[in-house]
């Protein structure tokens, strides 16, 4: 059975940093690009990040380019999300997802507030 | 603002058929496979549909999918009560290197 599962999320001041995390299980996981999604409370899906199964290729969305970075530990079926200079509007709950999307983990809740 | 469009809700009575439509472009619906997410209250979203049609094993047939140029569609037949969720379209956009998202349909079964 596939499982992604997500730690690391917590409450940070504006301008903080954190380090998301994502093990996965269940599936070769260095076969497969990887995926940050996440959600801000009330509202819908936002992509944020995605980084392919070698750690070629890493794209990101507009709003996370030059402040977060993903990479990856295929030896520890790991992935990450650093998140620096964070924003009030980052606050979300930040999903992994496999591949084309099609599992995901529970996610981890961020907060950024002071 | 989403870069696919669906209806922020719709609402139905049990027993009955909805669909839902998710609106994009060439650089995404028409040159991409769709995918439809169900996201139960307080839970992580599941695939429903991917590769426009495809259903994963274990989700019933009344949920279908298709697609036709720059539009995808989610049927949904025989409405039942646990089906009240939220649902998301979702796909790659090429000029953008990117997954996109609708801003998802709230489906109230009443």
């Amino acid at each position: 059975e596939v499982q992604l599962v997500e730690s690391g999320g917590g409450l940070v001041k504006p301008g903080g940093s954190l380090r998301l995390s994502c093990a996965g299980s269940g599936f070769t996981f260095s076969s497969y690009n990887m995926n940050w999604v996440r959600q801000a409370p009330g509202k819908g899906l936002e992509w944020v990040s995605m980084i392919s199964y070698s750690s070629s290729y890493t794209y990101y969305a507009d709003s996370g380019r030059g402040r977060f970075t993903i990479s990856r530990d295929n030896a520890r079926n790991s992935l990450y999300l650093q998140m620096d200079r964070l924003r009030v509007e980052d606050t979300a709950v930040y999903y992994c997802a496999r591949g084309g999307l099609e599992h995901w983990g529970q996610g981890t809740l961020v907060t950024v507030s002071s | 603002q989403s870069v696919l469009t669906q209806p922020p809700s719709i609402s139905a009575a049990p027993g009955q058929t909805i669909t839902i439509s998710c609106s994009g472009s060439s650089s995404n619906i028409e040159n991409n496979f769709v995918s439809w997410y169900q996201q139960l209250p307080g839970t992580s979203p599941k695939v429903l549909i991917y590769d426009d049609k495809k259903r994963p094993s274990g989700i019933p047939d009344r949920f279908s999918g298709s697609k036709s140029g720059t539009s995808a569609t989610l049927g949904i037949a025989g409405l039942q009560t646990g089906d009240e969720a939220d649902y998301y379209c979702g796909t790659w956009d090429g000029s953008q290197s990117a997954w996109v998202f609708g801003g998802g349909t709230k489906l109230t079964v009443l």
